[in-house]
């Protein structure tokens, strides 16, 4: 069975800290996808990472792809409260077009 | 383009009875997914239609039914409910030519009591 590991499960961060969430498995993935999701609402995609080893910045989030594809990495810059949320991974495997979605990092940034 | 839409948005049932929640996909979207979302749990992988087919299957219930239309619109049936199946349910909709990425509606908030 596939698994998506998130670490932490949860973080309280005052505003302008840094952070970084990670998303781990034993798979391999075709492409890994990173959502936030605001209470009561559906993951919005954030960013697709699809090459090992590949970086993506989108402003001040930071995306990195394992160079297995197994891994992946979020890292955000001076947090803001507006980037509270439930910070999913999310693996997807072509041959089979399946997704596996990570355990989830519940972030609440303080003002 | 419009994004993914489900209806509706809330709903109310007791136990025993059943209930279908629909979704449309973005247009020319032809995958469409179906999650069940639950603080314990998480998202967990419902079913996936593509073309009118289902393709893949969680490990739910045979309570836990779907179909898809020609138009690609998608609905999802939960008969003999029970207090266990209150949750979020999404949709996500995926372009054939980048199934690796989906985009998913507000979902529909279902209680069971």
């Amino acid at each position: 069975t596939q698994l998506l590991e998130q670490s932490p499960q949860f973080l309280s961060i005052q505003e302008g800290e840094n952070l970084t969430v990670y998303c781990n498995s034993s798979s391999v993935f075709s492409s890994l996808q990173w959502y936030r999701q605001e209470p009561g609402e559906g993951p919005v995609l954030l960013v697709t990472v699809v090459t090992g080893g590949e970086v993506k910045k989108l402003k001040r989030l930071t995306f990195q792809f394992g160079d297995a594809r197994k891994d992946s990495s979020l890292h955000i810059t001076a947090a803001q409260p507006g980037d509270t949320g439930l910070y999913l991974c999310a693996g997807f495997t072509s041959g089979t077009y399946k997704y596996i979605f990570g355990t989830g990092t519940r972030l609440k940034v303080l003002a | 383009k419009a994004g993914v839409t489900q209806t509706p948005r809330y709903l109310i049932k007791t136990r025993g009875q059943q209930v279908t929640l629909s979704c449309s996909p973005i247009s020319g979207h032809r995958s469409v997914s179906w999650y069940q979302q639950t603080p314990g749990q998480g998202l967990q992988f419902l079913f996936e239609y593509f073309s009118e087919t289902q393709r893949n299957k969680g490990n739910f219930p045979g309570r836990f039914s779907g179909r898809q239309f020609s138009n690609s619109r998608s609905e999802m049936n939960v008969s003999t409910l029970e207090l266990g199946d209150s949750a979020l349910y999404l949709c996500a909709s995926s372009s054939s030519t980048s199934l690796e990425t989906q985009y998913f509606g507000p979902g529909t908030r279902l209680l069971v009591l």
